[in-house]
């Protein structure tokens, strides 16, 4: 079946915009989680959905960054008010975190430059 | 913050060597896995090991863990050209929870 799908693939914005970021997870998938990966790094942790529990937003790096997702579908982030230091690669990831393992589909991410 | 972290941070060798990545990570964990990200591209999951298990291995990929030391290690047997790509673990302490990912191996396997 199809597998994660993020979009756009990139995104060049100017500074002060804000940005939206959309992801369609793998259907099924129970739980949906978006990292950001800069340039040469390992990926950060932002935000999480299961189901319909409340989103761990623990990793949202500032009031600027939110996300919201619908039930088992859709999630879209977004980035208001966007900083040069947002630039970076936008990752989605899904998982029908069964039997207590957390193997993670990734898409092929979103790369934002804020000039 | 980030919990893994893989050594070394960057590794050459030519094809068909072997290429050993480590991984060590700070506090308990429920599984540790390993992910393969090629350039420009999202990550793919390759091998999973559970706590309790200390070897496992899937094709060329072999994978062990040490509880006591915190500490993994992914080797590719028989090394391609395209299996160069950046490699990262990852660590989770429950089923349901993120998972904590390390700044990655990026491996160059030269023809």
């Amino acid at each position: 079946g199809a597998g994660v799908s993020q979009s756009p693939s990139n995104k060049v914005t100017e500074k002060g915009k804000d940005v939206e970021l959309r992801c369609d997870p793998i259907s099924g998938h129970t739980a949906l989680y978006w990292y950001r990966q800069r340039l040469g790094q390992g990926l950060e942790f932002l935000i999480y959905f299961q189901g319909n529990s409340a989103p761990d937003k623990s990793g949202l790096p500032s009031d600027r960054f939110s996300a919201e997702r619908t039930g088992e579908s859709v999630s879209t982030l977004t980035i208001q008010r966007t900083q040069q230091e947002d630039s970076a690669v936008y990752l989605c990831a899904s998982s029908p975190n069964r039997g207590g393992v957390n193997i993670q589909y990734f898409g092929a991410g979103t790369r934002l430059s804020v000039l | 913050s980030q919990q893994g972290e893989e050594d070394p941070q960057a590794l050459s060798i030519q094809e068909g060597e072997n290429a050993t990545m480590n991984c060590s990570y700070k506090t308990s964990i429920n599984n540790l896995q390993w992910y393969r990200q090629n350039s420009g591209r999202g990550l793919v999951h390759l091998i999973l090991i559970r706590s309790n298990e200390r070897e496992k291995h899937s094709g060329r990929l072999r994978v062990t863990l040490d509880t006591s030391k915190k500490s993994s290690s992914l080797l590719i047997t028989a090394s391609r050209a395209a299996d160069t790509a950046s490699y990262f673990c990852a660590t989770d302490d429950a089923g349901n929870t993120p998972l904590v990912f390390g700044k990655g191996t990026r491996l160059s396997v030269i023809a």
